[in-house]
């Protein structure tokens, strides 16, 4: 079965420093690898999606793909309170066909 | 970024009633939509596959007789909530694939059912 595993937190980072935010996924078909963010309440909205390996930078935000250690990370720079929100990663093949969510990182950043 | 549009956001009912959400694309035609559920503080809980033109694909111990999905069209898929049950209370959500934008899924906003 294919899965998607992230640490369920809380992750806990002050104000301004860098949270970091891992993903480890089992299939190696897969191909396209997407952050969503989800506040209290609310539905979850994309943040960023990225299909090779290296680093894929946006705004404060950088995805980060290891495909030979189906490892997945965002990174969040100068993070705000209002990043506070828990952080899905999810998975799928090129067709946009299995695609799985991990259960999500509670991300908590204090003023 | 592409939009998904679901309605409506908030909605309480009687039990033994029925109540529909639709889910829209609004920008872009998606075969596929997916209807998830969340009950607070836990993980998104997918429920059925929808599918334009077939029928949906149900995830395991989600009752297809209860959850009535149809997807008539490319921008509408539609979740009716049959005999519904205070149990049945909870936050729905639907997504939809963009195969236009690298098969990304964008989310609808979400309904809140209430069955009292």
């Amino acid at each position: 079965q294919k899965e998607v595993e992230q640490n369920s937190g809380p992750l806990s980072v002050p104000e301004g420093a860098i949270a970091s935010l891992n993903c480890t996924y089992s299939d190696r078909g897969s191909q396209s690898f997407f952050w969503y963010r989800q506040y209290s309440g609310k539905s979850p909205e994309l943040i960023m999606f990225i299909y090779s390996n290296g680093d894929k930078e946006d705004g404060r935000f950088t995805a980060q793909l290891n495909k030979a250690s189906q490892y997945v990370s965002l990174l969040i720079r100068d993070s705000q309170p209002s990043d506070s929100a828990t952080y899905l990663c999810a998975c799928s093949d090129n067709y946009g066909q299995n695609f799985v969510f991990g259960p999500g990182t509670r991300l908590s950043v204090l003023p | 970024g592409a939009v998904v549009s679901q309605h409506p956001s908030w909605v309480i009912c009687k039990s033994g009633t029925s109540v529909k959400i639709e889910c829209r694309s609004l920008d872009f035609q998606a075969t596929t939509m997916f209807w998830y559920r969340q009950f607070p503080k836990q993980s998104l809980m997918l429920m059925a596959t929808s599918n334009e033109g077939s029928k949906a694909t149900y995830e395991q111990g989600v009752e297809k007789d209860k959850f009535l999905i149809n997807h008539a069209s490319l921008t509408l898929s539609t979740l009716t909530v049959t005999s519904a049950h205070p149990e049945d209370s909870s936050f729905y959500i639907c997504s939809a694939n963009n195969r236009d934008s690298g098969n990304t899924i964008y989310f609808g906003e979400g309904s809140w059912l209430t069955v009292v």
